[in-house]
């Protein structure tokens, strides 16, 4: 059974890094798929924010203009997200997933207040 | 972008009647199409990938249909716990993008 489980600070000040981390258990990252974030603003729909490869392909949408990052550590099974010069409007709950195409397994999900 | 638009906003339904949402894509995504329930404080569950095809232990009751720019989930017979929030997702290009979403509601 695949699962996936954010990490990371629930607050950040504006203009920061937000960083996240997901663990994976069940699947070795480093045997394929790609792996990604997605993110859900309060009362708000789904944004895709990227994607990353095993091999170090990656997409990020253009939508946030270069701020974002994201690696893997095959060592520990995790992947990570870094976004860059945040504001407010990077508050939202954030997804991790397997896959790049339709998503079966998701995170549970961590909510991010971007606030001072 | 693709951009992704749902419709209705909202749907009020009775236990037991048929639910009919619609998603239309700004450019041709063929069938390469996802439809997703969220369920509020959880994460999007998968109902439907390649437009029609059910995801794994999903219901009968769930059904796509469409390609290419004009896309329908329907519900045979709403059940109570079907009462959620639906997305649909194209996968055709990047960024992969969503609707908006389709709230359906007790009637």
């Amino acid at each position: 059974q695949v699962q996936l489980q954010e990490s990371g600070p629930g607050l950040v000040k504006p203009s920061e890094t937000l960083s996240l981390t997901c663990s994976v258990s069940g699947y070795s990252i480093s045997s394929g798929y790609y792996w990604g974030w997605i993110r859900q603003p309060p009362g708000k729909g789904l944004e895709w924010i990227g994607n990353i490869y095993h091999g170090g392909n990656t997409y990020y949408n253009p939508s946030l203009k270069g701020r974002v990052t994201m690696s893997m550590d095959t060592s520990k099974n995790q992947f990570s997200l870094n976004l860059s010069s945040v504001t407010a409007a990077d508050t939202a709950v954030y997804y991790c997933a397997r896959g790049s195409r339709e998503i079966v397994y998701w995170g549970q999900g961590t909510l991010v207040t971007v606030s001072s | 972008e693709i951009v992704m638009t749902q419709s209705p906003a909202t749907l009020s339904v009775s236990p037991g009647e048929r639910a009919t949402l619609s998603c239309r894509a700004s450019q041709s995504v063929s069938s390469n199409l996802a439809w997703y329930q969220q369920k509020l404080g959880q994460a999007p569950s998968l109902l439907i990938y390649g437009a029609s095809t059910r995801a794994t232990d999903i219901p009968a009751r769930f059904s796509g249909s469409g390609s290419g720019t004009e896309f329908t989930l329907t519900i045979s017979s709403l059940q109570s716990e079907d009462f959620a929030f639906y997305y649909c997702q194209q996968y055709d290009n990047w960024p992969r993008t969503f609707g908006q979403g389709t709230k359906v509601e007790i009637k």
